[in-house]
C-alpha cells in the first residue's frame, strides 16, 4: 500500500539553525500539508499546498516557515532560524484528488531544538 | 471556529473489553469526521471516517463510530479490546471544501490491562 514517507526520523538542531524537513508523499496525490504536534498538545494544521502554492496557513505558520515542492516526489518545510519553541513532532500529509477527502499522514519527523 | 473535544485524556480497559472514546465538535456545518489512531513511536493512521449517509460506519482492526448530529458527536467504539490497541487516537474534523484542513481533538491514551 502506498504511504507517505518523511525523513528524518528525529533531527536536533541548535537554536537559530536552518531546518528542513523531507516528506515524499503519495504517488498521484495533488494535495499536501504539515501538522505538528508539539509534546502533549493537540495535532495542529500549519499549510496546504496545492498547484505550486500555499492555499491556506495558520497563525504558526510565519514567514519563518516556508514550503516548497522542489520536483515531482518531494515536498519541504523549511524553518529559517530554529526556536525553542518549535520542538516538535512535524507531520506532513497528503490527500488524492479534490472528491477524495481523506488525508493520508506520514511518520513524522521528531526535531529537537537546543 | 471549529473544534474538537475528546473529554477522556486518559482510558484504562482491560482486554476483551468495550471501548468507547469520545468526540464531540463545534462546526458551523456538517463536516467531514475523521478518527486517526497513533501507537508509540508512529505516525497517524485513518481508523475511519464520515462524510455522509449511513451514521454508523466501519473502520479498520473492528472500530466503529456513529454520528450523531443532535448530539454533535462522532464517539468511536470497539466491541473487544485487544492487547494492541494501546495507543493515543485523535478525532477530527474537516470542511466539506477544497483545502480540508483538519482540526484535531486532544486525543485520548488508551491503556490495556492484560
Amino acid at each position: 500500500e502506498p504511504e507517505v514517507t518523511q525523513t528524518p526520523s528525529h533531527q536536533v538542531t541548535q537554536m537559530g539553525q536552518e531546518v528542513i524537513l523531507r516528506c515524499v508523499p503519495i504517488s498521484n496525490h495533488l494535495y499536501f500539508y504539515w501538522y505538528r504536534q508539539i509534546l502533549g498538545q493537540k495535532v495542529e494544521f500549519l499549510v496546504s499546498f496545492y498547484n505550486n502554492e500555499i492555499s491556506e496557513k495558520s497563525e504558526i505558520f510565519d514567514d519563518q516557515f516556508s514550503v516548497e515542492r522542489p520536483d515531482g516526489s518531494n515536498f519541504t518545510l523549511k524553518i529559517r532560524s530554529t526556536k525553542l519553541e518549535d520542538s516538535a513532532m512535524y507531520f506532513c500529509a497528503s490527500r488524492g484528488t479534490p472528491s477524495t477527502d481523506t488525508q493520508y499522514f506520514g511518520p513524522g519527523t521528531r526535531l529537537t531544538v537546543l | 471556529a471549529q473544534s474538537v473535544t475528546q473529554p477522556d485524556i486518559h482510558i484504562t480497559v482491560s482486554e476483551g473489553a468495550s471501548l468507547e472514546l469520545r468526540c464531540n465538535y463545534s462546526y458551523g456545518a456538517t463536516p467531514y469526521l475523521f478518527w486517526y489512531v497513533q501507537s508509540p513511536g508512529q505516525g497517524l493512521q485513518l481508523l475511519l471516517k464520515y462524510f455522509s449517509g449511513d451514521t454508523l460506519v466501519q473502520g479498520i482492526k473492528g472500530f466503529e463510530a456513529e454520528f450523531k448530529r443532535s448530539q454533535s458527536s462522532f464517539n468511536l467504539r470497539k466491541p473487544s479490546v485487544h492487547w494492541s490497541d494501546a495507543a493515543e487516537y485523535f478525532c477530527a474534523v474537516g470542511p466539506k471544501a477544497a483545502g480540508n484542513k483538519l482540526t484535531f481533538g486532544g486525543g485520548t491514551r488508551v491503556l490495556v490491562k492484560p
